[in-house]
């Protein structure tokens, strides 16, 4: 059975304290590794999509890694803007699966 | 600007009731989805269209409904049938092919009373 598991659930950082949130993923014939940050009470805004093991890929303070079974967020020196819940999503066969995903703090 | 619209953003509904949400894009996308989320749960995918007239169950497609008339617009229906409707509920979209990324909506917050 397909599934995307996140962790930790939460988190809580200083600002400037950097962290790394895991994605492991059990998805058969995955084609895709996706990002999101949601907001409270909003919708899910695209970061990345990874494709393929060893690939990264940077946005700000951000920094997204792929392997063959897992996958890392890295959130370097964070600030209070970066307070959100991040999702992540394997593509299987035309469907996205996606993990519960990890609640980040950031306090000043 | 090109996005994805949901309306309303707050739906109360009454138990026995069905209810239509709202999903609208402008940005010329082929694929539509809704999901639903419910607190310290993942996005759980209800249904989607790759195509004008056409579309398939997700996971949890059980009281509701769907209908693709227009490239546009893809709503989504509440039944009575549904056992536990109150959530939220998302609505994106994606050019077509599965890699595509997904852009969603605002969301509606639907709440059974």
């Amino acid at each position: 059975e397909d599934q995307v598991t996140q962790s930790p659930e939460a988190l809580r950082l200083q600002e400037g304290e950097s962290s790394s949130l895991n994605c492991s993923y059990t998805v058969s014939g995955l084609r895709g590794l996706f990002w999101y940050r949601q907001d409270p009470g909003k919708g899910p805004e695209f970061l990345f999509t990874l494709y393929s093991a060893g690939e990264e890929k940077e946005k700000e303070r951000l920094k997204a890694t792929l392997t063959k079974k897992e996958s890392f967020l890295h959130i370097t020196a964070p600030k209070p803007e970066d307070s959100a819940t991040y999702l992540c999503a394997g593509d299987s066969w035309g469907k996205l699966q996606f993990g519960a995903g990890t609640q980040v703090v950031v306090t000043p | 600007d090109g996005g994805i619209t949901q309306s309303p953003k707050y739906l109360f509904r009454k138990e026995g009731q069905n209810v239509t949400l709202s999903c609208e894009q402008n940005l010329n996308h082929d694929a539509m989805y809704w999901y639903r989320q419910d607190p310290g749960q993942g996005l759980r995918l209800i249904y989607y269209s790759q195509i004008v007239n056409d579309f398939q169950k997700g996971d949890i497609a059980e009281g509701y409904s769907v209908s693709r008339e227009k490239k546009e617009s893809f709503p989504l229906t509440v039944t009575s049938a549904q056992k536990n409707p109150t959530a939220f509920y998302l609505c994106a979209s994606s050019m077509g092919s599965s890699w595509d990324e997904q852009f969603f909506g605002p969301g509606t917050r639907l709440t059974v009373l």
